[in-house]
């Protein structure tokens, strides 16, 4: 089964408005990492965070996680036409050569 | 960062044929995986390729279904073997660069089996 989870499923904005997508997960983990996918291609790595870190920011880009809740949240500033997308978050587990697991992602899409 | 390559990138394939996927990293990499992507789903691993020796599967998938190689650290296949239109997916290679933990995905093959 998916080690991750994200709510929601998907997100409909205004272009210009912020898009926050979040991300649950069940076991412990070595780090988090973000991806996105435009339609049916493959995935761009966004920023990782690691276990230790609490908030790391890329351009528009902010995530935050909180190993204590067991969560993550990625939040896109200024969303523009272009963000509309797929987004997934990968736990990279502590066990196992720290293999990735994805969440079943969100769906966002920027209307203009 | 780790530049990711596949051949190729779309095959339309008959039932009970194999294909196989080819995947160029443009450096050396510790670690190599593959993972499928079925129809508006999300991620699943299939592998990780291990250099010289055989593949680590997931629950679900063996070896004789999807065999793997990884002759060196830049170069894997993956072979789906007997194809029925379950198989129908997009197949990524995926690798991770010492140090910094990040993984990175190529562009994926996207296959459909009629």
């Amino acid at each position: 089964s998916q080690q991750g989870e994200e709510d929601p499923q998907a997100l409909s904005i205004q272009e210009g408005e912020n898009a926050t997508m979040n991300c649950s997960y069940k076991t412990s983990i070595n780090n988090l990492q973000w991806y996105r996918q435009n339609s049916g291609r493959g995935l761009v790595h966004l920023i990782l965070i690691r276990s230790n870190e609490r908030e790391k920011h890329s351009g528009r880009l902010r995530v935050t996680l909180d190993t204590s809740k067991k969560s993550s949240s990625l939040l896109i500033t200024a969303s523009r036409a272009a963000d509309t997308a797929s987004y997934f978050c990968a736990t990279a587990l502590i066990q196992g050569a720290q293999k990735l697991v994805f969440g079943q992602g969100t769906r966002l899409t920027i209307n203009p | 960062s780790a530049v990711i390559s596949q051949k190729p990138s779309r095959d339309i394939c008959q039932r009970g044929t194999s294909l196989t996927i080819q995947c160029q990293v443009d450096s050396q990499v510790t670690m190599m995986f593959w993972y499928r992507q079925q129809p508006g789903q999300s991620l699943t691993l299939i592998a990780t390729a291990n250099q010289g020796s055989e593949a680590t599967y997931e629950s679900g998938f063996v070896i004789d279904k999807f065999p793997i190689s990884r002759p060196n650290l830049t170069f894997s296949t993956l072979t789906v073997s007997n194809m029925s239109p379950e198989d129908s997916s997009i197949y990524l290679c995926s690798a991770r660069t010492s140090g910094t933990g990040e993984q990175f995905f190529g562009p994926g093959t996207r296959l459909t089996v009629l």
